[in-house]
């Protein structure tokens, strides 16, 4: 079983400015996959980024990184240069090959002009 | 760009009654997954699609919600009778491999409020 613990109910950022949303999770899987999702208020969720538990090097995606952090089974979200579209909650979800993602409890972000 | 489509947006009924969701995942994407969104939470899985076949079904209420995928591409969601706990988003999702990954690419949902 896996479970994730996104300890940040609420977050918030200046617009421009840089974020980080923390996530841990707990799995007995060797092979896994990690993925950022965000849902804006409209509730489709999107995709932000991936990650492959067997790579080492983190995952970049235009403004969004992560720190990953395997042996601490740590997976935190970076969003730099903050923009008014980035406010949304996000969810941090493992996941072990084409099964299910677990999803933790989601970080709502604020983005101020 | 291909979208997983989903339908009604919106469901208000009485509890008792019978409804049902449907939803059209992007083309040749084999695995199918619904979930259940109570507000303010993160999804939780209900059950899993590999082409017409449950691969997961542990967390669905079998005494009151079915699931199918008769010929492996639409698949329909039906609650009966519905409760008013069964009041949540409904999300689909759909995934196919790219190398390896099986990233889950989701649908608007449908709101269901139980009356």
């Amino acid at each position: 079983a896996q479970t994730v613990t996104q300890s940040q109910p609420e977050m918030s950022v200046q617009e421009a400015e840089t974020v980080t949303l923390s996530c841990t999770y707990d799995t007995s899987e060797s092979d896994y996959y990690l993925f950022w999702y965000k849902q804006p208020p409209s509730r489709q969720m999107i995709l932000v980024i991936r990650q492959e538990a067997y790579k080492q090097q983190n995952a970049t995606e235009n403004r969004f990184s992560v720190n990953f952090q395997k042996a601490a089974k740590s997976f935190s979200l970076k969003i730099s240069d903050s923009q008014l579209g980035d406010a949304a909650m996000y969810f941090c979800a493992p996941q072990r090959s084409y099964g299910k993602l677990t999803f933790g409890q989601g970080t709502i972000l604020t983005v101020h002009p | 760009e291909a979208e997983v489509a989903q339908s009604p947006r919106y469901k208000i009924t009485e509890k008792s009654q019978a409804v049902a969701f449907w939803c059209d995942p992007i083309s040749g994407h084999a695995t199918l997954y619904w979930y259940r969104q109570i507000l303010g939470q993160g999804p939780e899985l209900l059950v899993q699609f590999q082409d017409e076949s449950v691969v997961d079904d542990s967390q669905l209420p079998k005494d009151r919600f079915s699931a199918e995928r008769l010929k492996g591409v639409d698949s329909t969601l039906k609650i009966q009778p519905a409760e008013l706990g069964d009041s949540a988003m409904y999300l689909c999702a759909s995934s196919f491999p790219d190398r390896g990954i099986y990233t889950q690419y989701f649908g608007p949902g449908t709101r269901l409020t139980v009356l």
